[in-house]
């Protein structure tokens, strides 16, 4: 296991709505990455995190958006959810320092219909 | 735009070393390679990472062609529990971010 979590773990929601995601970093490491992993796609990437400023995005829309916190944990945001977003969603934390190797959490399946 | 080209799918026997291609013919100067694999319905997980020269840990060993255009990842004695997709990933040193591609997705038979 890698320390870091994510939650909830599934999520089901309706077109239309809002989703927040939670993560929390491994001690130590004070960047975080989200990816989305389409079913039988490799991931995503969505964003990222250091120091609480958001540093890169992938090509998502100004809908997904985020937070870090000064205990360098993440939220991700959803807003006007479509079925399209339909995934697993995984964030990843690491340090910039070393080998700068990422380490994901179990992920939280969302569901839109 | 994944920038690295892998095969698939791949097979290999429980016991023998599973090697696993990566073609990245337009890698830059301050690109990284990196290995992560994932096991089904789990987060992905670090392998091995390198620049130029051939890396081991105690999980792979990552053998770099000298014009850095191709990788190959070896498990030297494979299990079935490294049944999982492999990804090649590029990473620039300044970036800190990594663009997927599919993976090759290795079958370990017994």
């Amino acid at each position: 296991e890698t320390g870091v979590t994510q939650s909830p773990t599934h999520l089901i929601k309706t077109r239309g709505q809002q989703v927040t995601l939670r993560c929390s970093s491994q001690s130590g490491h004070n960047t975080v990455s989200w990816y989305q992993q389409a079913l039988g796609q490799g991931p995503q990437f969505i964003f990222q995190y250091y120091r609480e400023e958001e540093n890169g995005r992938g090509n998502f829309p100004p809908r997904f958006s985020g937070l870090q916190f000064p205990n360098y944990s993440s939220e991700l945001n959803v807003n006007a959810l479509e079925l399209d977003d339909s995934a697993l969603y995984l964030c990843a934390s690491s340090s910039r320092t070393g080998k700068y190797e990422q380490y994901f959490g179990p992920g939280t399946r969302l569901t839109v219909t | 735009d994944a920038k690295t080209t892998q095969p698939p799918s791949m097979d290999c026997a429980e016991g023998r070393a599973a090697n696993l291609p990566c073609n990245h013919s337009t890698i830059s100067g301050n690109e990284y390679v990196y290995w992560y694999r994932q096991i089904h319905s789990q987060g992905p997980q670090y392998i091995i990472h390198g620049l130029k020269n051939n890396e081991t840990n105690e999980m792979a060993s990552l053998i770099i062609t000298e014009d850095r255009k191709s990788s190959t990842l070896i498990l030297p004695h494979a299990t079935l529990r490294d049944t999982a997709v492999y990804y090649c990933i590029l990473l620039r040193g300044s970036n800190y971010q990594l663009i997927w591609g599919a993976g090759t997705k290795l079958i370990i038979k017994p």
